[in-house]
């Protein structure tokens, strides 16, 4: 059973500081992976993908993986209240014939204003 | 990013009738689209993937008889919740999978009432 795994929390951070949101993998042949935020009552929203070792950002976000580790994470850095949500992590799957996403649990962040 | 319409956002319907809600992509053309359900507090679910030109891929434990689903097009994907009863009231949420680097792009969702 392929799993992704990420502290349900909540992460409480406070305005203007750095939020580090973690997520590991059980599948080491994974090669994509996402993270989603999703505002209660809404639907998830693509924030981030990722595909190679190391860095990326956009804007505040800097999503962060490490293959070997399996280990991905998604930094928001000068975090807003607007910023909390519950934020997904999902890696691709593509080995059962067709191609699908296993998603975490979700952290929920709150950030205090 | 990508946008996927999904029509109606919500509906309330009796017990034993049947819903179809529909999961449009508008700027772009999807082979691959999933159709999830998510209850109150809890994860997404998937319930099936749907592909283009020939039959869905249901998950384990999801009634395929009862969740009838149609992607006629490369931009329309349609479920249907057959006989719905209380239980089946959650929240339906569609995706699509573009074709550049597979990134999926969820539409706004339908909440489902039935009483």
């Amino acid at each position: 059973q392929k799993e992704v795994e990420q502290n349900s929390g909540p992460l409480s951070v406070p305005e203007g500081a750095i939020a580090s949101l973690n997520c590991t993998y059980s599948d080491r042949v994974s090669q994509s992976f996402f993270w989603y935020r999703q505002y209660s009552g809404k639907s998830p929203e693509l924030i981030m993908s990722i595909y190679s070792n190391g860095d990326k950002e956009d804007g505040r976000f800097t999503a962060q993986l490490n293959k070997a580790s399996q280990y991905v994470s998604l930094l928001i850095r000068d975090s807003q209240p607007s910023d909390s949500a519950t934020y997904l992590c999902a890696v691709a799957d593509a080995t059962s014939g067709t191609y699908k996403y296993i998603f975490g649990t979700g952290t929920r962040l709150k950030v205090l204003a | 990013g990508a946008v996927v319409s999904q029509h109606p956002s919500w509906v309330i319907c009796k017990s034993g009738t049947s819903v179809k809600i529909e999961c449009r992509s508008l700027d772009f053309q999807a082979t691959t689209m999933f159709w999830y359900r998510q209850f109150p507090k809890q994860s997404l679910m998937l319930m099936a993937t749907s592909n283009e030109g020939s039959k869905a891929t249901y998950e384990q434990g999801v009634e395929k008889d009862k969740f009838l689903i149609n992607h006629a097009s490369l931009t329309l994907s349609t479920l249907t919740v057959t006989s719905a009863h209380p239980e089946d009231s959650s929240f339906y949420i569609c995706s699509a999978l573009t074709g550049q680097n597979y990134e999926q792009y969820f539409g706004p969702g339908t909440r489902l009432t039935v009483t």
